[in-house]
């Protein structure tokens, strides 16, 4: 149980594109979904809270118009990175709270993202 | 806000050996200590987690240990095996409801040597 997934698990694109991201609870349903990322040989870092039905809380300095989420059912928050560039590439990984939880925290296998 | 020391950076020991990795915590409200192993390419796994009313937990060959005087826990790898090389996240959370989050430390990479 505890299976989180996202999709897609790499993804190559060209400057100034916007990319989807969608990560999915498998078999339990999430009320807050969180959002990481994470460069080469360093820690996690948060970049957004979201919860289900509302809108998305963001850490310091992670811009919300250029990381959109979306966390549109107890199952699926969507992460879009707008007019990517070179600098957005990067390791995002998603994670999700199961319900009715306050702390086991289970973690999506992570997306590569290319800006070419 | 929290703040999550690791220590060692890195780490290798010999199949069989014992592994020790530590973490300090700054904000006392903390109240959950998960350790999630990353293997290359991969996102996190949860292999074990202690509450702040335990003072040590045991899952088979790993075991955490909490010192909430200390702020401090650690993570014990019995019997390494060469498959537990990976790198290790410990992280730590006060409840606050659903706005907490988890607070990560720096990462140990840990290699097991034949």
């Amino acid at each position: 149980g505890a299976v989180v997934s996202q999709h897609p698990s790499w993804v190559i694109c060209k400057s100034g594109t916007s990319v989807k991201i969608e990560c999915r609870s498998l078999d339990f349903q999430a009320t807050t979904m969180f959002w990481y990322r994470q460069f080469p040989k360093q820690s996690l870092m948060l970049m957004a809270t979201s919860n289900e039905g509302s809108k998305a809380t963001y850490e310091q300095g992670v811009e919300k118009d250029k990381f959109l989420i979306n966390h549109a059912s107890l199952t699926l928050s969507t992460l879009t990175v707008t007019s990517a560039h070179p600098e957005d590439s990067s390791f995002y990984i998603c994670s999700a709270r199961p319900f009715p939880s306050y702390n086991e925290q289970f973690f999506g296998p992570g997306t590569r993202l290319t800006v070419l | 806000g929290e703040n999550v020391e690791q220590h060692p950076s890195t780490l290798s020991v010999q199949e069989g050996d014992s592994a020790v990795i530590k973490c300090t915590y700054s904000d006392s409200a903390s109240n959950y200590f998960p350790w999630y192993k990353q293997e290359l390419g991969k996102g996190p796994q949860l292999i074990i987690d202690i509450r702040s009313n335990v003072g040590e937990k045991k899952d088979q060959r790993i075991a955490v240990t909490l010192n909430k005087t200390a702020k401090h826990f650690s993570l014990h790898i019995t019997e390494t095996q060469p498959e537990d090389s990976a790198v290790y996240f410990c992280a730590a959370r006060a409840y606050t409801g659903t706005a907490s989050k988890l607070t990560f430390g720096t990462g140990t990479r840990l290699q097991v040597t034949l």
